[in-house]
């Protein structure tokens, strides 16, 4: 069964390139990673999503190495409105009986 | 626009009381989801439905239950709520045919037992 690990927290500065990392070891053949980003008091939104090697989006890029154990979600150029929990998401593939599994969230604060 | 709404933002209840969250999407969706969200523990899934009258138990459906009478309504009930079960609840939908396919969220509800 997978299990997500992501940081607790993160900061950087505007204009700078954020790249968050999730750990997924025991991710299962047909699994997906999806990322998520949520404001206080609000739902998540979906960022992006991908199965392997590299997806890129208007707002962000997600790497996918070969091994697909990890993810690396990219925020080119962050403003202050960027700062939010960011969730990656693994599963929802039959092999892991469909089963949807969220890490714990990352806080992401840009600083001017 | 697409849109899912949560009956309440903020819900305070006493312990032993039955409680219903009410959840509606009006994009057509098939799949809709409950989740609890916990300080540290991220999302973890309740329930999820994946069509009118079908239901799916997540990964803490302990104490709780749901029903799903129309497509696009969800409802979440807490047969008799404890303390342990006050946390944000946040509904979602998504559109088949993959269940990690984008969901999308409601604004959640805040729900304190006392």
């Amino acid at each position: 069964l997978a299990k997500t690990t992501q940081p607790i927290s993160m900061d950087s500065y505007e204009g700078q390139e954020v790249n968050i990392t999730c750990s997924h070891n025991n991710i299962a053949t047909n699994d997906y990673i999806t990322w998520y980003q949520q404001f206080p008091s609000q739902g998540p939104r979906f960022i992006i999503q991908g199965y392997k090697t590299k997806v890129t989006n208007e707002v962000a890029s997600l790497f996918i190495p070969a091994d697909r154990k990890s993810s690396t979600l990219s925020l080119p150029r962050v403003s202050l409105s960027d700062t939010a929990v960011y969730y990656c998401l693994v599963g929802g593939g039959m092999d892991s009986n469909y089963q949807l599994i969220w890490g714990a969230g990352t806080k992401l604060i840009i600083k001017p | 626009d697409v849109k899912v709404t949560q009956s309440s933002r903020y819900l305070v209840k006493r312990t032993g009381e039955k409680v219903f969250l009410e959840c509606v999407q009006d994009m057509d969706h098939e799949n809709m989801f409950w989740y609890r969200q916990d300080p540290g523990l991220g999302l973890r899934l309740i329930y999820f439905s994946y069509d009118v009258k079908m239901k799916e138990k997540g990964d803490i459906p302990e104490g709780y239950s749901v029903s799903r009478e129309k497509k696009e309504r969800f409802s979440l009930i807490l047969e008799s709520a404890s303390t342990n079960q006050t946390s944000m609840y946040l509904c979602a939908s998504s559109h088949p045919p993959s269940i990690n396919y984008e969901q999308y969220f409601g604004p959640g509800t805040r729900l304190t037992v006392t």
